[in-house]
C-alpha cells in the first residue's frame, strides 16, 4: 500500500504571503490519480485539485498544483484569510484502493 | 445543485451496529461511484470503501473488511454505510463523497457523527 506522508505538519504564515505544501509517496504516483483537498473545521473537505495539476470548479487561481512520481507540491501563491485550513494529498492507486496523506495545517502567523 | 445529505448522528454502545444513509440529489446517482470516508476527532481522513452505484459491486478497505457494507437503493439514490462490531476507536465523523474524474471526490456529503460509547 502506497502511504503519503505530508509536510510540514504545521505551516504557520501571514495573508499575502506564499504557501508551499509537500505531498511525498511511498512508491511512484500516477500524476493523474493525486488530488488535494482543504478542509477547514466543521466542514466537510472539499476538492481543490485533481490529476495533480487541474483546478476543480471555482477554486481560485491562486491554487496550483504540481509534481510527478513520488513528490507532488499544492502552492498557494498569496494566501487569503479564507485559506487557512488543513490541507490533504490524496492518491489512488491499484486493488483499487485510495490513500491521504495526513494533512498539512496552515495557520495564521 | 448537486449535492448529497447524510442522516443524522448516532450514539451507540460498543458492540452494536450502525448504518448512516446518503441521499444523492440534482444527479444521475448510478452514474457515479461512492466512497466512505471517516475522520476521527482531531485525526486525518481515512477512506473505507467505495460502491458502484450502478450494479453494487463494492470495494472494501482491508481495515474494515468483515465489519463494514455498503448497499445502496438506487430507487431512492441512496447509499448506505453499515458498520458493525462497533468499539471505542469507531467514533468519528463519517462522510459519503462522490467520485469523479481521475477518482478524485467532488461532491461530499455533511458528515454523521457516530459516538460508541457504554
Amino acid at each position: 500500500e502506497i502511504v503519503l506522508t505530508q509536510s510540514p505538519g504545521t505551516l504557520s504564515l501571514s495573508p499575502g504571503e506564499r504557501a508551499t505544501l509537500s505531498c511525498r509517496a511511498s512508491q511512484s504516483v500516477s500524476s493523474s490519480y493525486l488530488a488535494w483537498y482543504q478542509q477547514k473545521p466543521g466542514q466537510a473537505p472539499r476538492l481543490l485539485i485533481y490529476g495533480a495539476s487541474t483546478r476543480a470548479t471555482g477554486i481560485p487561481d491562486r491554487f496550483s498544483g504540481s509534481g510527478s512520481g513520488t513528490d507532488f507540491t499544492l502552492t498557494i501563491s498569496r494566501l487569503e484569510p479564507e485559506d487557512f485550513a488543513v490541507y490533504y494529498c490524496q492518491q489512488y492507486g491499484s486493488s483499487p484502493t485510495w490513500t491521504f496523506g495526513q494533512g498539512t495545517l496552515v495557520e495564521i502567523k | 445543485q448537486v449535492h448529497v445529505v447524510q442522516s443524522g448522528a448516532e450514539v451507540k454502545k460498543p458492540g452494536a451496529s450502525v448504518k448512516v444513509s446518503c441521499k444523492a440529489s440534482e444527479y444521475t446517482f448510478t452514474s457515479y461511484a461512492m466512497h466512505w470516508v471517516r475522520q476521527a476527532p482531531g485525526q486525518g481522513l481515512e477512506w473505507m470503501g467505495w460502491i458502484n452505484a450502478a450494479n453494487g459491486d463494492t470495494k472494501y478497505s482491508q481495515k474494515f473488511q468483515g465489519r463494514v457494507t455498503f448497499t445502496r437503493d438506487t430507487s431512492a439514490s441512496t447509499a448506505y454505510m453499515e458498520l458493525s462490531s462497533l468499539r471505542s476507536e469507531d467514533t468519528a465523523v463519517y462522510y459519503c463523497a462522490r467520485e469523479v474524474v481521475l477518482y478524485a471526490f467532488d461532491i461530499w456529503g455533511q458528515g454523521t457523527m457516530v459516538t460508541v460509547s457504554s
